[in-house]
């Protein structure tokens, strides 16, 4: 399987900054990269897929970059609903699907 | 807009066989593959397998030998079996749905249900 770090595992931050979370996968997986959002007791919330495609109603202060095996997800102008935990996942399926292991991204 | 709406789960003690199901609502189940997707508590999320509306499966390899996904397409439906579970196996599951072509990532997600195993 390949194997998904994140950095930093958490970060503080404050209305208005800027936030950028790091995901590296362990072999190239060209840009089968998702973003994920988490609140507490909630399901996952898709952000991005194919590494910087933004959904259909998601901020625009939300983007991400990357390919084969490093990215990034950036959130400008953090506004107090982002505070929460942020998953990429390795979204090619005949690598095994695997997630990072999240970034917290707290006050 | 597609609804996952999953139920089952609950108790369970070692060695018993975790079940749960869950309903498409909204969307057509044919033509995209589904997938069950667990986060132990305080951790991060681990995909446990999928399958595509025909009815071919695909699982963690972690998990693969006490795992069944079957789908009723009949009813819009596919569910999970988990064998022989342990106190490892305590989380919350969630349904999701993958692509058309593959599972790639997951745009909706059922509400998520907690199985604790406990003697």
């Amino acid at each position: 399987d390949v194997q998904m770090t994140q950095s930093p595992s958490s970060v503080s931050a404050s209305v208005g900054d800027r936030v950028t979370i790091t995901c590296r996968a362990s072999q190239d997986i060209n840009f089968w990269l998702a973003w994920y959002q988490q609140k507490p007791g909630k399901a996952p919330k898709l952000l991005i897929s194919s590494a910087s495609t933004l959904q259909s109603g998601v901020p625009s202060r939300f983007s991400g970059r990357g390919s084969g095996t490093d990215f990034t997800l950036t959130i400008n102008n953090l506004q107090p609903e982002d505070f929460a935990t942020y998953y990429c996942q390795q979204a090619n399926s005949f690598l095994g699907l695997t997630f990072g292991p999240g970034t917290i991204v707290d006050v | 807009q597609v609804q996952l709406q999953q139920w089952g789960g609950g108790l369970l003690k070692p060695s018993e066989t975790l079940s749960l199901t869950c309903a498409v609502h909204g969307g057509s189940f044919s033509g995209y593959y589904w997938s069950w997707i667990r986060q132990p508590p305080g951790k991060g999320l681990e995909w446990i397998g999928e399958i595509f509306h025909s009815g071919s499966t695909f699982y963690n390899p972690s998990l693969k030998s006490r795992v069944t996904i079957s789908a009723d397409t009949s009813n819009n439906q596919f569910s999970l079996n988990l064998t022989s579970v342990t106190a490892a196996d305590t989380a919350v599951y969630y349904c999701a749905r993958g692509l058309p072509t593959s599972s790639g990532w997951f745009g909706s997600w059922g509400q998520g249900t907690l199985v604790t195993v406990a003697s």
